[in-house]
């Protein structure tokens, strides 16, 4: 199966600080994600990329599609105590079904020190 | 506007025994997936439903399997459960024709 690579495993940053983070694939997506993960919860949906290039904001953070379509990264700009949590890139493949299902990268444990 | 919902949030269960597991979508989702999240790993797809039936399968056994209801819901039903069935199970519900998916908050299934 695909397998994605996510890096830093994990980072301890303090407040204010900007983070980058990066995911790498062996195999090309049509969409990228990225989710947030607090612990005993779901994935929430930060960002969602949809074409090779594309450079897309959701206030303090912004994430790019890369140009090969194996790769994207997220940075988080001025981080606050909130941020803290796992992040998880996913890339989405679309089948001829019409079916597409996600796979995720290892994640990235972000921790803020206030 | 309810997002995904799943039930039980938390259940045990003794390894041999079979378990369901529910799901309903958010509101004008038509697709419901459904993925196995180990402690300390991200996510893995089991399978995805549309139209009431199953269009394609991870890496899982025939002991999982699904079942999609005519109001979009979804359940998850696990057999012979095995020690390392122990995770986070995750619904998540898109629409056919859209690509971005949203998680529910989980049921946490603990095999003993």
């Amino acid at each position: 199966g695909q397998q994605l690579n996510q890096s830093p495993q994990s980072m301890f940053i303090q407040e204010g600080e900007d983070v980058s983070m990066n995911c790498t694939s062996s195999s090309i997506f049509n969409t990228w994600l990225w989710y947030k993960q607090d612990p005993g919860e779901g994935p929430v949906l930060l960002i969602a990329l949809y074409k090779a290039g594309e450079l897309t904001s959701n206030g303090r953070l912004t994430a790019q599609f890369g140009i090969t379509r194996k790769d994207s990264f997220l940075n988080i700009s001025a981080s606050i105590p909130s941020d803290v949590g796992i992040y998880f890139c996913a890339g989405q493949l679309t089948h001829q079904t019409g079916a597409n299902n996600l796979f995720f990268g290892t994640g990235t444990r972000l921790t803020v020190i206030p | 506007d309810a997002g995904v919902t799943q039930s039980p949030t938390h259940l045990i269960k003794t390894r041999g025994q079979q378990v369901t597991l529910r799901c309903s979508p958010k509101s004008g989702h038509d697709t419901v997936s459904w993925y196995q999240q180990a402690l300390g790993q991200g996510p893995q797809f089991i399978f995805q439903y549309y139209e009431e039936e199953e269009r394609q399968r991870g890496n899982f056994p025939d002991r999982f399997s699904g079942h999609q209801f005519p109001n979009y819901s979804s359940e998850l039903n696990v057999n012979a459960l095995l020690l390392g069935d122990s995770a986070l199970y995750l619904c998540a519900s898109s629409r056919q024709e859209g690509t971005e998916a949203f998680f529910g908050q989980g049921t946490r299934l603990t095999v003993v």
